[in-house]
C-alpha cells in the first residue's frame, strides 16, 4: 500500500513559488518524510527531509502540519530547470543497520511555465 | 566528489547476450543499490548490497545477477533477457545506516544505464 499520497501533475509559472502537497495520513511517531526529484533522463536527486520541525537548505523549504499527516513542498522561486517529477517519501532511517530502504510512489509531475 | 557513475549509458543487446552494467563510487559509501525504472513509472528496488554482500533481493529473475567486487563498484550481470527487461537502471549508494547520527539518509543516485533488449 502506497504511504503517500500526491497530485499527478502540477503547473507552477517562473518565478513563482511552487507548493507541492503530500498527504501521509497512516505515518509513525518515528518516520520521517523525504523529497526527491527527478529531472527527465536523470537520476533522483535528494531535496531535503524533516521529522517534525520546518526544514530549509539551498534548495527548498519542507512544511510539515504538526500532526504530521501532510506536508508541502516549497521551491521558493521556481525556474524551467526545476520542471521534474517530485516524490514524496515517508521512512524511518535510523532502525536496523548497513542500508535505507526507499519505496518510490508516483510523485507529482511539476511542470514550471515561462 | 559526491558522484555515482554508471557505464553504458545506452546498451541495446540481444535476448540471448551478455552483458552487465556497473556503477562506481568514491564517496566512500557501504550502502549500493540497483533500481530499475521503465517508462513513466517510478524507480523500483531490485538489490541492495550492504558491506559488499547482499542483504535485499527483491524477488528478481535469476537472468539479473549483481555482483559487488568492492566496496566502490557494483556490477548488474545480464543474461537471457526478455524485450520486457528494456528499462532504465538506476544505481545509488548511500552512507550506512549504522551510524544514524551522522547520516541524513540521503541515497546518491547515478544517471542510470538505459537499456534495450531487442
Amino acid at each position: 500500500d502506497a504511504k503517500t499520497t500526491q497530485p499527478t501533475s502540477m503547473d507552477c509559472a517562473e518565478g513563482r513559488a511552487a507548493n507541492l502537497p503530500c498527504n501521509h495520513s497512516t505515518i509513525s511517531g518515528n518516520e520521517y518524510v523525504y523529497w526527491y526529484r527527478q529531472i527527465h533522463s536523470q537520476g533522483p536527486q535528494y531535496i531535503i527531509h524533516g521529522l517534525k520541525n520546518n526544514e530549509t537548505n539551498e534548495m527548498a523549504s519542507l512544511i510539515i502540519t504538526e500532526d504530521r499527516k501532510s506536508s508541502t513542498l516549497i521551491l521558493p522561486h521556481a525556474t524551467l530547470r526545476d520542471t521534474a517529477v517530485y516524490y514524496c517519501i515517508v521512512t524511518y532511517p535510523y532502525s536496523g543497520a548497513g542500508s535505507y530502504q526507499l519505496t518510490f510512489g508516483k510523485g507529482t509531475k511539476l511542470s514550471v511555465i515561462p | 566528489d559526491t558522484e555515482v557513475t554508471q557505464t553504458p549509458k545506452h546498451l541495446v543487446m540481444g535476448m540471448t547476450n551478455k552483458k552487465s552494467l556497473k556503477c562506481e563510487q568514491h564517496m566512500g559509501h557501504r550502502a549500493m543499490y540497483w533500481y530499475k525504472q521503465k517508462a513513466k513509472k517510478p524507480p523500483e528496488l531490485m538489490f541492495v548490497y550492504s558491506y559488499e554482500k547482499l542483504s535485499i533481493n527483491e524477488s528478481v529473475p535469476s537472468r539479473f545477477s549483481p555482483e559487488c567486487p568492492n566496496s566502490s563498484l557494483l556490477n548488474l550481470h545480464l543474461h537471457a533477457l526478455q524485450p520486457e527487461d528494456s528499462a532504465l537502471y538506476l544505481c545509488a549508494s548511500s552512507q550506512e545506516k549504522g551510524r544514524a547520527l551522522l547520516n541524513t539518509g540521503e541515497l546518491f543516485f547515478g544517471e542510470g544505464s538505459r537499456l534495450t533488449v531487442l
